[in-house]
């Protein structure tokens, strides 16, 4: 079963504006971790954020983890067309060393 | 470094015939991955190596499926007898990990670009 679930499904923005995914998941972690996967691509890994994080930037890329509710979230600022994907939060399990992916956020990006 | 190394790209095979994808990890790591993606599931795990021994095969379908990791450099995984609802692009990933230690280390995984395989 899946781990992380994203919201929304589907976000369509135009170029300049800040997209904002989040990802809630229902177990204790050890780490969650943001891809990024272009179409018929592999994913791309983008950001980890450990479970004693509560932010971490990486460029454009911020993330925050709120373990009291089980959420993250993505945020790209000043988005491109470049940026068009799918975007998937990947959750690693406390005592476990594999992940368990979401269903993916599909970013659309309009020049 | 090439990244994670996949082969084939694109499968398309009948019913009924043996098909074997094949991945190269990227030197130095000891953790491997394989995943199946579909529209309808997502992305699931398949089986996880760590220094080339298989610890998790509990996401292998049933028997049709296997995998094997006969050494550092390479990796296959089998489909026999292939069915159409095994059409799927099957991803292949590896990292580096400290597993078993105290304060485990969990690092990212790379993915190579896939396989797209088609059973008609």
């Amino acid at each position: 079963s899946q781990q992380g679930e994203e919201d929304p499904q589907a976000l369509s923005i135009q170029e300049g504006e800040n997209a904002t995914m989040n990802c809630s998941y229902k177990t204790s972690i050890n780490n969650l971790q943001w891809y990024r996967q272009n179409s018929g691509r592999g994913l791309v890994h983008l950001i980890l954020i450990r479970s004693n994080e509560r932010e971490k930037h990486s460029g454009r890329l911020r993330v925050t983890l709120d373990t009291s509710k089980k959420s993250s979230s993505l945020l790209i600022t000043a988005s491109r067309a470049a940026d068009t994907a799918s975007y998937f939060c990947a959750t690693m399990n406390s005592g476990y060393s594999t992940l368990t992916f979401g269903k993916g956020t599909m970013l659309l990006v309009s020049p | 470094d090439a990244g994670v190394i996949q082969s084939p790209r694109h499968e398309v095979t009948e019913m009924g015939q043996e098909v074997t994808l094949r991945c190269k990890p990227i030197s130095g790591h000891n953790s491997l991955f394989w995943y199946r993606q579909t529209m309808m599931r997502g992305l699931e795990l398949l089986i996880y190596f760590n220094n080339n021994v298989p610890i998790d095969d509990s996401g292998m379908p049933e028997d049709r499926f296997s995998a094997k990791m006969p050494n550092a450099s390479f990796s296959t995984l089998k489909i026999q007898p292939s069915e159409p609802r095994d059409s799927a692009v099957y991803f292949c990933a590896s990292s580096f990990s400290l597993v078993g230690l105290p304060g485990r280390v969990y690092n990212e995984q790379f993915f190579g670009p896939g396989t797209r395989l088609t059973v008609l």
